[in-house]
């Protein structure tokens, strides 16, 4: 069973507005999120995080907020740019223990 | 929902010893990958493989490292003799077209004492 789900697999934002991308989980015991880039044919490079203790992270044009109650998170990129067009994967963890990745969301920003 | 499995999910290994770190991926997916966490730090990329050869490796993936597809449905990433720095978190990913869809392991803790 899927423990972060991240349900759009592709997502399309015009260039300037918001981009929301969605993720959900599972496990209770998650402490800390994390929301990965991708661009194709690259590995994964790590944007943001935030810990379960916190309802929002801001990191420039990057939020991340938590919804513990509702197992969900969410990162907001204002305003989209054409570069942010890349694979994006949710990620949770508990403590020291592995990482455990959703299957991503492509986000494809529109000129 | 198909899922890429990795075993085992930790491992202890003394240095110098050589390690295999096995990965299933999903059944129809063509290319595969493995990518290394340092605790703390950023994951990075190790290798990409299709077609039964590597089609792409990092600097970090040097003559220590070795995948194999030996049956059709493993992936195997060997460290011949590791070393401490060795150490870190290790995801199998695979992928049906190599450009967007990634689906990744949930992990193999290396441990090198």
């Amino acid at each position: 069973d899927q423990q972060v789900k991240q349900n759009s697999p592709s997502l399309s934002v015009q260039e300037g507005r918001i981009s929301i991308l969605n993720c959900d989980y599972t496990n209770s015991m998650f402490d800390y999120f994390l929301w990965y880039k991708k661009y194709p044919a690259e590995g994964p490079t790590f944007l943001i995080s935030i810990s379960s203790i916190k309802d929002k992270n801001e990191d420039g044009r990057f939020t991340v907020f938590l919804n513990k109650s509702a197992k969900h998170l969410s990162l907001h990129i204002v305003p989209s740019q054409p570069g942010d067009s890349a694979v994006y994967f949710c990620a949770a963890s508990q403590g020291d223990d592995k990482i455990i990745f959703g299957k991503g969301t492509r986000l494809h920003i529109l000129p | 929902e198909p899922e890429v499995t990795q075993t085992p999910s930790h491992q202890v290994t003394q240095m110098g010893q050589e390690v295999i770190l096995r990965c299933v991926p999903i059944s129809n997916h063509l290319y595969f990958y493995w990518y290394r966490q340092i605790l703390g730090q950023k994951v990075e990329f190790l290798v990409s493989f299709y077609n039964n050869e590597i089609s792409e490796k990092s600097e970090i993936f040097d003559d220590q490292f070795s995948v194999e597809r030996p049956d059709g449905s493993n992936f195997t990433l060997k460290i011949r003799s590791t070393k401490l720095e060795d150490s870190a978190m290790y995801f199998c990913a695979s992928s049906e077209d190599g450009i967007y869809g990634y689906t990744f392991g949930s992990g193999t803790r290396l441990t090198v004492v």
